[in-house]
């Protein structure tokens, strides 16, 4: 099992600019979910997901948009890119929920100029 | 105030060192408590639970306070690969793991 894939691994983008980060999982997890990482900040959460058609917003949203048409893949967009949204982008799934361990995606290093 | 809080470090030992983490949290109606690893530049990776009777795993001690809100991480004989952030993470009654700012340790030679 690959686990959790995250590409790509960095990406530099200018200002205004729109970006979709892929994730995908290959072990049948319901529940999947977008973080990002700041420096002196716990992570994140961004959206997540209960199951395939199935998307809600956590914590900071405001910038990016979820979809989730299969199991397997979680794609995180970014609408018109800002500095402010600078950061490590992680993605994680678990079999069923928040509650559970979580897998994590080896990151995305996004630096928005 | 922060939902999860931990004291960031660095916390700088020498190898064979027993060293203690604390963290606390807000909510009081939270329900599972965890702490995970974290190496530089990595991804987070589940280190263990935290039961309410407290738990081990080999060199490992996890602690729950629930009176108090806090947990604690206890690693005794620490080892260079110990070197790393550790994260403490709440799962709560609104549905959210909130994480803490993660607490870095450096074993020394």
């Amino acid at each position: 099992n690959a686990g959790v894939t995250q590409t790509p691994k960095f990406q530099v983008l200018k200002t205004g600019q729109s970006m979709t980060l892929q994730c995908a999982q290959d072990m049948n997890h319901e529940y999947m979910s977008w973080y990002r990482q700041d420096p002196g900040m716990g992570l994140r959460l961004i959206h997540y997901s209960v199951g395939a058609g199935i998307t809600d917003q956590g914590e900071v949203p405001n910038g990016y948009n979820v979809s989730r048409s299969t199991t397997e893949d979680f794609p995180l967009r970014l609408l018109s890119a800002a500095p402010s949204q600078t950061s490590v982008y992680f993605c994680a799934s678990s079999y069923t929920g928040p509650a559970y361990e979580q897998y994590f995606g080896p990151g995305t290093r996004l630096t928005v100029t | 105030r922060k939902e999860v809080e931990q004291d960031p470090g660095p916390f700088n030992v020498p190898e064979g060192a027993t060293v203690a983490f604390n963290c606390t949290y807000s909510n009081s109606a939270s329900q599972s408590f965890f702490w995970y690893r974290q190496d530089c530049r990595k991804e987070p990776k589940l280190l263990m639970s935290v039961y309410s009777s407290g738990n081990e795993d080999g060199r490992f001690t996890a602690q729950l306070n629930r009176a108090s809100q806090y947990i604690s991480l206890l690693i005794r004989d620490s080892k260079l690969s110990d070197s790393a952030t550790y994260l403490c993470v709440v799962y709560s009654n609104t549905g959210k793991l909130i994480f803490g700012q993660g607490t870095t340790l450096q074993v020394k030679p």
